[in-house]
């Protein structure tokens, strides 16, 4: 267990749908980032949340958002789902904005059909 | 924007078969080098963190180093279990997050 809990494990939904995944950070930790996976992609970031704020933007689509609350768990929106939206999404933490390496969840994997 | 690439895409070793596994980037700025480990359907796992040419770190039988613009992953006597997906990363001077390569996934077998 790294410390960073992902809700749910794992999401079936159709297309068009909206879902939320939610992240939260090992303790101490005051930064959430977003990664997308999918097979033909390796690891994309998506976006950075420091303390509640955004700090940092990635190859985030429109129809995607975040948000960091004040507990600082975080959740990840995402919108007009598409097939190739399917995916994993990881959370990870880390202490300070700036941070060298951080801590990965286990993931969320979303299929769209 | 900076490129990490990984090769090769995949590798096949018997046990005991050491091998190295290459990351390269193209950033100019680095402030760190970064290796995971990723089992199936888990999350990536912290092995090492580089910052200069010529540093090396240990674990086990993984051993990483880092040049100007490359770093390698030697894996010495693998063991089944050393098989997973080998991720590097690095972060630039301009930026807070890791910028992964799409890994290599290593299979051991027995």
């Amino acid at each position: 267990d790294s410390g960073v809990t992902q809700t749910p494990k794992h999401l079936i939904t159709a297309t068009g749908q909206r879902v939320t995944l939610r992240c939260s950070p090992r303790s101490g930790d005051l930064s959430v980032y977003w990664y997308q996976q999918s097979l033909d992609q390796g690891l994309q970031f998506l976006i950075q949340y420091y303390n509640g704020e955004e700090r940092a933007k990635g190859n985030i689509l429109e129809r995607f958002s975040a948000q960091q609350f004040p507990d600082l768990h975080s959740e990840l929106n995402l919108s007009s789902l598409e097939l190739g939206d399917s995916a994993l999404y990881f959370c990870a933490s880390s202490v300070a904005l700036d941070s060298y390496g951080y801590t990965f969840g286990s993931g969320t994997r979303l299929t769209v059909v | 924007e900076d490129q990490v690439t990984q090769s090769p895409e995949a590798l096949r070793l018997q046990e005991g078969e050491s091998s190295s596994l290459n990351c390269s980037y193209t950033v100019s700025g680095l402030r760190g080098l970064f290796w995971y480990r990723q089992d199936p359907g888990k999350g990536p796992e912290f092995l090492f963190t580089l910052y200069s040419a010529g540093e090396e770190k240990e674990k086990e039988r993984l051993k990483a180093t880092l040049t100007k613009k490359e770093s390698f992953l030697h894996i010495t006597a693998p063991k089944p279990e050393d098989s997973a997906t080998y991720l590097c990363a690095d972060k630039n001077s301009n930026d807070y997050k890791l910028s992964f390569g799409a890994g290599t996934t290593v299979t051991v077998r027995a």
